[in-house]
């Protein structure tokens, strides 16, 4: 079945370093591709989305590009803030959109100042 | 717009008891989907429903869990006999039409058993 692979579990930086999460997945078609994030007691959060191959989705400083030859849609960002810390999620949504989304494992994110 | 709205946010219930939550979608939207968070297992989908009429179930454990839709403004998911392992955030989203559009959660309800 379709599924969502993310290769980092926790990322610890200090305020101004580079942010990349790495996201790959497997699925037929092209699935649509999201980034949500999740702070302490809320729900996640939809950050952006990507739906066609070369397609760059992007939000608050945050980008991705759908990348259907490796499978990717890692998430980066220049210059992280600790306002930045949170669990990072990369999600899948079937072409059709007849199922619902299938998220990886997250990636907690925490940002020192 | 006040968001997808679950209650309650908290609830504590001792083992074998029943546990009902609610969800409030955002107006206009027409699906719902319930998932369930934990450390171990992550965001895990249960159910989801399109214009109140159950589409996918697959995740929702065949005893105990089920699910409803009464109205376009709300849904409820009811776990009778609740066990420690079913301690977990239990979350709600709403979408214009299914998942291939965004989904906008509420903040989850943290059920605890005793």
């Amino acid at each position: 079945g379709d599924s969502v692979t993310q290769t980092e579990g926790q990322v610890a930086l200090s305020e101004e370093d580079f942010l990349t999460i790495h996201c790959n997945y497997s699925a037929s078609g092209y699935p649509a591709l999201f980034w949500y994030v999740q702070y302490p007691g809320e729900g996640p959060q939809f950050l952006f989305r990507a739906s066609r191959d070369k397609e760059k989705g992007s939000s608050r400083g945050f980008e991705a590009t759908y990348d259907k030859g490796t499978t990717s849609f890692h998430l980066r960002k220049a210059s992280v803030q600790e306002s930045d810390s949170a669990v990072y999620y990369c999600a899948l949504g079937e072409a059709q959109g007849g199922r619902a989304l299938i998220f990886g494992t997250g990636t907690t994110v925490s940002v020192s100042p | 717009n006040a968001g997808v709205i679950q209650t309650p946010r908290h609830k504590v219930t001792g083992k074998g008891q029943e546990a009902t939550l609610w969800c409030e979608p955002i107006s206009g939207h027409s699906a719902v989907f319930w998932y369930r968070q934990t450390i171990v297992q992550g965001l895990e989908f249960l159910t989801y429903f399109r214009n109140q009429a159950p589409i996918d179930d697959s995740g929702m454990p065949k005893e105990r869990f089920s699910a409803q839709m009464p109205n376009q403004s709300h849904s409820t998911l009811k776990i009778q006999s609740t066990q420690p392992q079913d301690s977990a955030v239990y979350l709600c989203a709403s979408s214009l039409d299914n998942s291939q559009n965004t989904l906008y959660f509420g903040a989850g309800t943290r059920l605890s058993v005793l």
